[in-house]
């Protein structure tokens, strides 16, 4: 059974870093894609990152908004994703998900709020 | 990027009736490989996302067959073919053809 289970999420003051890691399990974590995704509070859904395969180059995607302030990176040996995120901002506070290649299933997610 | 716009945004609907969310996109969603990444996302209230549909008529492993998905180009339709109550929450149309990937605003599903 394909598994996500994110972590690291917390209160933290803007400006300030933190990292979350998504735990996958049930599937060649190797072959595929990963990536994350957030919701803020009172908005929609919104794509933060994806990281390829070590096949497909292992190259990274961001969105706009995140772009130089976040870090996606992957451990194929530990089946693990993790988001550096540095330089935080209020807007960051949303509860982050991750997954695999946008498909199910989606972690319970971590939530990230960042606030003085 | 890439503008999604869905219509509508609040949805009421009556159970055991059908429902239709519209999707469009600011530019065409099929790829050079020919194919179409406009997928449909339902997030029910205090869940996790799940996404329902991919390539715009893909019905996911689990997903009811009530669910329904088409349309090509920029314009894409969800429809329900009979609410249930299970159904109440938020629909997301989402494009994966063009970086980066971008979701429409969300349209609230409710019962009457």
């Amino acid at each position: 059974e394909v598994q996500v289970v994110e972590s690291g999420g917390g209160l933290v003051q803007p400006g300030r870093s933190l990292r979350l890691s998504c735990t996958a399990s049930g599937f060649t974590f190797g072959d595929y894609a990963m990536s994350w995704f957030r919701r803020a509070p009172g908005k929609g859904l919104e794509w933060v990152s994806l990281i390829r395969s070590k096949a497909n180059g292992g190259t990274t995607e961001y969105a706009a908004s995140v772009r130089g302030r976040f870090t996606i990176s992957r451990d194929d040996s530990k089946t693990i994703a993790h988001l550096q995120m540095n330089s935080l901002k209020t807007e960051d506070t949303a509860v982050y998900y991750c997954n695999r290649e946008g498909t199910n299933p989606w972690g319970q997610g971590t939530l990230v709020t960042v606030s003085s | 990027d890439v503008v999604m716009t869905q219509s509508p945004l609040s949805l009421p609907v009556t159970l055991g009736q059908p429902a239709s969310i519209s999707c469009r996109s600011s530019q065409s969603l099929i790829y050079s490989d020919g194919n179409t990444y406009l997928n449909w996302f339902q997030q029910r209230p205090g869940q996790s996302p799940r996404r329902l549909i991919y390539k715009v008529s893909n019905l996911d492993s689990g997903v009811p067959d009530r669910f329904s998905g088409s349309g090509s180009g920029t314009d894409f339709t969800l429809k329900i073919s009979r609410v249930e109550a299970e159904d109440v929450g938020l629909y997301y149309c989402m494009q994966g053809t063009h970086w980066p990937w971008t979701f429409g605003q969300g349209t609230k599903v409710e019962i009457k």
